[in-house]
This record gives structure tokens, sequence and C-alpha cells, in this order.
């Protein structure tokens, strides 16, 4: 069965800090994509990333950077110089693509991250 | 602009009573979806649908109900028989039914019990 484990249920750092959300899954197929979500106090979930299991060559986009390691399974997400607006839960999701519409998206916990000014 | 609306934010239900959450998307995806969100939990999905008149059940589908008759609208009703209703529910939909695609969610309603 897959899962996803975000262990740190709350952070709270200063602004300026770099600060990294962990994520750690685990699934028994071959192909599969990870995604990063931000849920803000507004509510709605907005994608961050997608990353399919044959590309494990990091990311960054601007203050954002995430690390894909499959030797370890974790797919893990760094903000730099951390600002008050990142202040939000962020989810990590897994979904496994067994061909055409049979695939099951699982989200993790939730990460509450809150910066502090 | 295009997007997801759901209505309405906040919701009371009382005892016994069936309630209907709304989700309208102008985005011209095929799927939609339906998930339930505790506190300090993740999301689960309730149901979910890939093209108009069809839909299948999630994981906690139980005391639910849903339709899908036009493309554009997907809405969920919480029945009577849901004996635990107070959560966040977010609707979201996606281009395609299809593990790869991202979604794009609602801004949630929020259910509770009077």
């Amino acid at each position: 069965a897959q899962k996803v484990t975000q262990a740190q249920t709350e952070i709270s750092v200063v602004e300026k800090e770099d600060v990294t959300l962990d994520c750690v899954y685990e699934t028994r197929d071959t192909t599969y994509y990870l995604f990063w979500y931000k849920q803000p106090p507004s509510g709605e979930l907005v994608f961050l990333i997608r990353r399919n299991s044959f590309d494990e060559q990091n990311e960054i986009s601007g203050r954002y950077s995430w690390n894909f390691q499959k030797s370890t399974s974790s797919f893990n997400f760094t903000i730099t110089a951390s600002q008050v607006v990142d202040s939000a839960v962020y989810f990590c999701a897994l979904s496994e693509d067994r061909g055409g519409s049979n695939y099951k998206l699982t989200f993790g916990k939730g990460t509450l991250l809150t910066v502090n000014p | 602009d295009g997007g997801i609306t759901q209505s309405p934010k906040y919701l009371f239900r009382k005892e016994g009573q069936n309630v209907t959450l709304s989700c309208e998307q102008n985005l011209n995806h095929d799927a939609m979806y339906w998930y339930r969100q505790d506190p300090g939990q993740g999301l689960r999905l309730i149901y979910y649908s890939q093209i108009v008149n069809d839909f299948q059940k999630g994981d906690i589908a139980e005391g639910y109900s849903v339709s899908r008759e036009k493309n554009e609208s997907f809405p969920l009703t919480v029945t009577s028989a849901q004996k635990n209703p107070t959560a966040f529910y977010l609707c979201a939909s996606s281009r395609h039914d299809r593990g790869y695609e991202k979604l794009f969610f609602g801004s949630g309603t929020q259910l509770s019990v009077l």
C-alpha cells in the first residue's frame, strides 16, 4: 500500500531563516508522481510542483527548492529566506500510475509552517 | 478568470438533515473530486467523477452522495447517515483523470453540526 509521511506536524521559524519540510513515501510501483501543495489560511490548496519517478533532478524555483532522492524515498522541500507569506500548511502527495485512470492519490497529513516576523 | 467556486463557505447542519455543498468549475476540466479534511489530517477522497453522468466512490463515501449532470458542476450531499460530518470539504478538478495531473482546488466549505 502506498503511504506518505510528513513527520513534522508543525514548524515555526523566524523570517529569513531557511526551512526544510520533509516528505517520505512508500510505494511498490516503479512509475509514480510526487506533488507538493500549499494551503494558505484562505483554505484552497495550490499546486507547487510535480515530479515523476524517473526524474531525480533537483529543482529550484525562486526561493523554493525540492530534493528528490529515490534511494531514501524522500521528496523534501526547502524554502530559503522564509517570509511571513510562506505561512501555510504544506502537503506532500503521491500518485501511483497504473495506466489510464486507475491510480490512487495519497496525501500526507501536512506540515503547518509558521513564519514569524 | 477560470477557477473553482465552492459555496457556501460556512454551513451548519441540524441533526437528521441533509445538506448540499456546491462546486462549480469553469476550467473545462473532465475530472472532479470531493475531499474531506479533518484537523491535523491529510485529505481523504469522498467521491470522484471522470465524466458527466458518471462517478465513483472514494475511500470514505458512506453517508455522502453526488451527482454530475453537467460538466461544470459536481454537488456533494451530506446525508443524515453521515454521523460525523463536521469537517472542511474541498472540491477539486483536473484536466483528465490521470495520475500525473495536478489538481485545482476550490476554497472549501466548513461544515458544522448544530
